[in-house]
């Protein structure tokens, strides 16, 4: 059974600094990596997906990598900002199953001004 | 821009009543997905379903839950009875299967609380 897991749950840094989110994984088979955004009260905002065969994905501030040898993948924010400042979830997705999607518990990140 | 549709957005009833939540998937979304995130548990699959055909609901309680797809644009979550332990946030998602998997899309949530 897969297990993700973000470490650490709570983050806070200055307007400005990179942010970087960490997501491992237990099951590194025919998986893909997808990374999330929930601001409070709301739904899910999708930021990123790794496909299994690639190994990171790019959209603006945004770089997430993944590797499947250790088990883990990396979301990067670069020069954060306070709205920057949400929960940041990771999921490993079951391509098999339809890609249903297996998450970790989250990091919630404060960026201060 | 195309997006999951969930409602009702909040509800609020009494232990016992049945509670009905819906969910109207992309167009041409072949694959839909009810999760539950609480507090402590966070995001949980209950069911999911691929062409209208449930998969897998091993992640739901089956004496008081039950999930359909009466047909492609609807998708249903009904408990019966409700309990105050169900007071949590329901998430529809849709996404399209592909040979290398594709992007998962949230709707907002229905929010229930069960007093």
């Amino acid at each position: 059974k897969q297990e993700v897991t973000q470490i650490p749950a709570a983050l806070s840094v200055p307007e400005g600094e990179n942010l970087v989110l960490n997501c491992s994984f237990t099951d590194s088979a025919i998986y893909n990596l997808q990374w999330f955004r929930q601001d409070p009260g709301k739904g899910l905002t999708s930021l990123l997906l790794i496909q299994s065969s690639q190994r990171e994905q790019t959209s603006g501030r945004l770089n997430a990598s993944l590797d499947k040898s250790s088990g883990r993948s990396t979301l990067y924010i670069a020069a954060s900002q306070p709205g920057d400042s949400a929960t940041y979830l990771c999921a490993s997705g079951e391509v098999a199953a339809g890609n249903k999607l297996t998450f970790g518990g989250g990091t919630r990140v404060l960026v201060k001004p | 821009d195309a997006r999951v549709t969930q409602t009702p957005r909040h509800k609020v009833t009494e232990m016992g009543q049945e509670v009905t939540m819906r969910c109207q998937p992309i167009l041409g979304h072949n694959t839909v997905f009810w999760y539950r995130q609480t507090m402590m548990q966070g995001l949980e699959l209950l069911a999911y379903f691929r062409n209208r055909a449930p998969l897998d609901d091993s992640g739901m309680p089956k004496d008081r839950f039950s999930a359909e797809m009466p047909d492609a644009t609807l998708a249903t979550l009904k408990i019966q009875p409700s309990e105050p332990r169900d007071s949590a946030v329901y998430f529809c998602a849709s996404g399209r299967t592909g040979p290398d998997g594709n992007t998962i899309y949230f709707g907002e949530g229905s929010w229930l609380t069960v007093v």
